[in-house]
This record gives structure tokens, sequence and C-alpha cells, in this order.
């Protein structure tokens, strides 16, 4: 089956400056690699996600990149702010029976 | 988001106790999903329902049952055979187009599970 593998685990930084998180998949079938942001007690809530067509999807702040070859994607947030801090998921996903697999998220923090 | 609930938010259970979560969604998705989540484990797939009447296994399947009688409906018993159930459990509802399309997933509040 898929294994999704997230690193790193935990990440700080100072207001203003940029995250990366990065996330490698094993099944070269999986099409489909959405993320997800969670604070604390609550649900994950969708962010951003791409598609095995696309190399770069960007939104506001928020980035993700692709690179099917290499079986690894990440996620790209510029200009942090106090309310990016939460815990970050990826995840990918194959059309055949459309289940996702889950990285084992990563804890930002982000400083005033 | 707000198309998914589930009840209860907290839920203890006493050791050799069945427990039923509950998860409905309003949105018209025809598959449903059951996750747990440990610290630091991220989410791991329990069992997962792509039609009405059916439903498959996902990687912990073991301990739990799982019934797709209704569309809106998918709950989930965790028996007296997990071994350790204290957890938060998401549920989570998409619309699915097999070997097509993979739709966005979406996810309820969560049941925090507690065994005593």
């Amino acid at each position: 089956g898929e294994n999704v593998e997230q690193h790193p685990s935990t990440l700080s930084v100072q207001e203003g400056d940029s995250a990366v998180i990065k996330c490698t998949y094993s099944d070269s079938a999986s099409n489909y690699f959405p993320w997800y942001k969670q604070e604390l007690g609550k649900r994950p809530q969708l962010i951003i996600d791409i598609r095995s067509n696309v190399g770069e999807k960007k939104d506001q702040r928020i980035a993700v990149t692709l690179n099917k070859t290499a079986k690894h994607f990440s996620l790209h947030i510029t200009e942090t702010q106090p309310e990016d801090s939460a815990v970050y998921f990826c995840a990918a996903s194959e059309l055949r029976d459309s289940t996702l697999t889950f990285g084992k998220g990563t804890m930002l923090l982000v400083s005033p | 988001d707000g198309g998914i609930t589930q009840s209860p938010k907290y839920l203890f259970r006493k050791e050799g106790q069945n427990v039923t979560l509950s998860c409905e969604q309003n949105l018209n998705h025809d598959a449903m999903y059951w996750y747990r989540q440990d610290p630091g484990q991220g989410l791991r797939l329990i069992y997962y329902s792509q039609i009405v009447n059916d439903f498959q296994k996902g990687d912990i399947a073991e301990g739990y049952s799982v019934s797709r009688e209704k569309k809106e409906s998918f709950p989930l018993t965790v028996t007296s055979a997990q071994k350790n159930p204290t957890a938060f459990y998401l549920c989570a509802s998409s619309s699915f187009y097999r070997e097509v399309y993979t739709d966005t997933q979406y996810f309820g509040p969560g049941t925090r599970l507690t065994v005593l």
C-alpha cells in the first residue's frame, strides 16, 4: 500500500518568515495530494490540493509543488502569521479507491 | 464542513463495553470514512464506504465495526476487542467517482473517546 513520509515533525519560525513542509510518497499510481490544517482539538480543514497533471499551485500565501519523478511534494507558506500555527498534514490518494494515506503531521509554531 | 456532524463530542467507556459513534452528513456524498487520530501518528483509516450497504476495511479495522444502511449515516462501533481504544475519532465524507476523479474529503468535528 501507499506510504507517506512527512518532514519535519516540528517547525518553529518567526512571524514574516517562510515555512516549508515536505512529503514523499511511495505509490507511483497516486495522483491527488491534499494538505490539511488542524488546530488544537478541531477537525482537519483542507487548505490546498494538487493533482498529478500540475506541477505547482498557489493560493495567496500558500503554494504546493509536486515532483512526480521524485515522488515528493511540498507545502510553502510565505509571510507567516501567528494564526498559521497549527498541525499540517499531507496526504496522497490514487484513483483506484480514492482513500487517503496521511503523513504523521508537522506542528508549525509561528512566533510574533 | 458544517454538513458533517459527529456525536457525542466526548465519550467515556468502561473496559469491556461496546460503544457506537455517530456520523451524519447532509452533503449528498456517496463515500464516508472513519479515521483514528493518536498524538504523533497522523490519521489512520479504520473503515470506508463508497456506496450504501457496502464497506471496506482500512488499515486498522481490527476491533471496530461499521454499517451503512443509509447514504447519510455511517456509525462506527468500537468493540471490547479493540485493545487500546482511547483516541480522537474523525469521520469524513466525499463524492466518489470510481477510477475517474478523487474528490476532497471533508471532516466532521470528531469524537474523543476515553476508556476508564
